[in-house]
């Protein structure tokens, strides 16, 4: 399988514990998005990669809460301290960047998310 | 900024009749338009897009979507509605370079028998 991978998809935690999340996006692609989910909601936006790079932050993203990409390839969320308002569906994108023009590329690429139960 | 709004967080049609789910957005430069579906226990997957090519742009599953300027729409239809078609369905914007997509709140289709 090639698609875009997440793992846990599923952990089940306790008020104060961290989790860390891991997503493997597709080989070839530069850019990497973590969304998080909340049921009946959109997806919205927590951070992004392009390589290593972390080039925006949502202000979602309390200092709780970090995302790594070392070697730009997998990028791991991890979150401190959870809280019950932590509780969602946390998604996982990638794509490639838009060097090339963008109706070669923009269409963002999701894994089946890792669901968090605090 | 950009944003996006879905009229409409469910729509149930008949199995056979038409179906249209709207959205509508707002951008400071010219957009590009997304429709995603999630089936239930599923991650997001792309139906069609909007790139600045045709304004009526088909998608997979038999769905197409319009782009109007002059409305700021992109609303998704369909002719014939298939009980498969029952997900959610996500609108999204984003700018030339690519770098914030910006994702509808959603509306969930029901098919009925």
């Amino acid at each position: 399988d090639t698609g875009v991978s997440q793992n846990p998809r599923h952990k089940i935690t306790k008020r104060g514990q961290n989790v860390t999340f891991r997503c493997d996006p597709i080989s070839e692609h530069n850019r990497l998005y973590w969304y998080r989910q909340t049921l009946g909601q959109g997806p919205e936006f927590l951070t992004y990669f392009q390589n290593e790079a972390q080039l925006e932050k949502s202000r979602l993203l309390s200092d709780r809460f970090s995302a790594e990409r070392p070697k730009g390839s997998f990028s791991t969320l991890e979150i401190q301290r959870t809280e019950q308002g932590d509780s969602a569906m946390y998604l996982c994108a990638s794509t490639t960047s838009s060097d090339t023009p963008i109706s070669n590329t923009g269409e963002l690429f999701f894994g089946e998310g890792s669901r968090l139960t605090v | 900024a950009q944003s996006v709004t879905q009229l409409g967080s469910h729509v149930s049609v008949s199995e056979g009749a038409l179906v249209l789910l709207r959205c509508n957005y707002s951008s400071s430069v010219p957009p590009y338009l997304f429709w995603y579906v999630q089936y239930p226990n599923q991650g997001l997957q792309l139906l069609l897009k909007y790139t600045s090519a045709a304004t009526l742009v088909k998608g997979i599953n038999g769905f197409e979507a319009e782009f109007k300027k002059s409305e700021t729409s992109f609303h998704l239809t369909k002719p014939s509605a298939h009980m498969s078609d029952a997900a959610e369905y996500f609108c999204a914007v984003t700018n030339n370079d690519g770098q914030n997509f910006v994702f509808g709140p959603g509306t969930r289709l029901s098919v009925l028998p």
